[in-house]
């Protein structure tokens, strides 16, 4: 089967580093993408990785490691408003999206 | 940001009545797509269109119809709606298949 694994919570303080892990088994792989998703809202898309390696835009970075089934959003400089759940998603060999549970993020000041 | 409307955003039905959900895009994207969102699970795929009168099923079709017949439409029906099809459903669009989806900003359905 298909699956994503990714920490249900995680908490961290304003202005300090958070990397939120995501692991995946998939049937093939296209693509890692990561969205953010603040409650009652709709996911927004954040990054995509589909060779190894790191991906930085400003405060935010992914990684993606695809002999280890592996990768990790990164967020410097925290902020109130990274309060968010984090969604990982990999596209398999049908061009379908594979979904993570998500990780909700609890910044506190 | 992506031009996407859901309607209607909130729905509270009961149980065996029929249900349609809309997706509307201005961006002439060629696939859409019906996620639903529940605790505790990643978004899971409904089903999926890749152009006019052409749609196919996802991991969890059963229960649900969908139909598109213009290029910037596309309905999500729940024949006899479950208590189980509460949820929150989640339009997508993408131009290329291989391409970032973006989403509607959601309808909030409860059947009771």
């Amino acid at each position: 089967g298909q699956n994503i694994d990714q920490p249900t919570e995680m908490t961290a303080t304003e202005g300090a580093i958070v990397q939120i892990n995501c692991t995946y088994q998939t049937s093939g792989f296209n693509g890692l993408f990561w969205y953010q998703q603040h409650a009652g809202e709709a996911p927004t898309f954040l990054s995509y990785n589909v060779l190894d390696g790191l991906e930085e835009k400003g405060r935010f970075s992914s990684f993606l490691s695809r002999s280890k089934g592996y990768s990790y959003l990164l967020l410097k400089e925290l902020q109130m408003k990274d309060s968010a759940s984090y969604l990982c998603a990999v596209m398999d060999s049908n061009y379908q999206l594979i979904w993570g549970a998500g990780t909700k993020l609890i910044i506190k000041p | 940001d992506a031009g996407i409307t859901q309607s209607p955003r909130h729905k509270v039905t009961e149980t065996g009545t029929p249900v349609t959900l809309r997706c509307h895009q201005t961006e002439n994207h060629r696939y859409m797509y019906w996620y639903r969102q529940d605790p505790g699970h990643g978004l899971r795929l409904i089903h999926y269109s890749y152009g006019v009168k052409d749609t196919d099923k996802g991991e969890v079709s059963d229960g649900y119809s969908v139909s598109r017949s213009k290029t910037e439409d596309f309905l999500l029906t729940l024949e006899s709606a479950t208590s189980s099809q509460t949820s929150v459903y989640f339009c997508a669009i993408s131009e290329r298949e291989t391409d970032t989806q973006y989403f509607g900003p959601g309808t909030r359905l409860t059947v009771l």
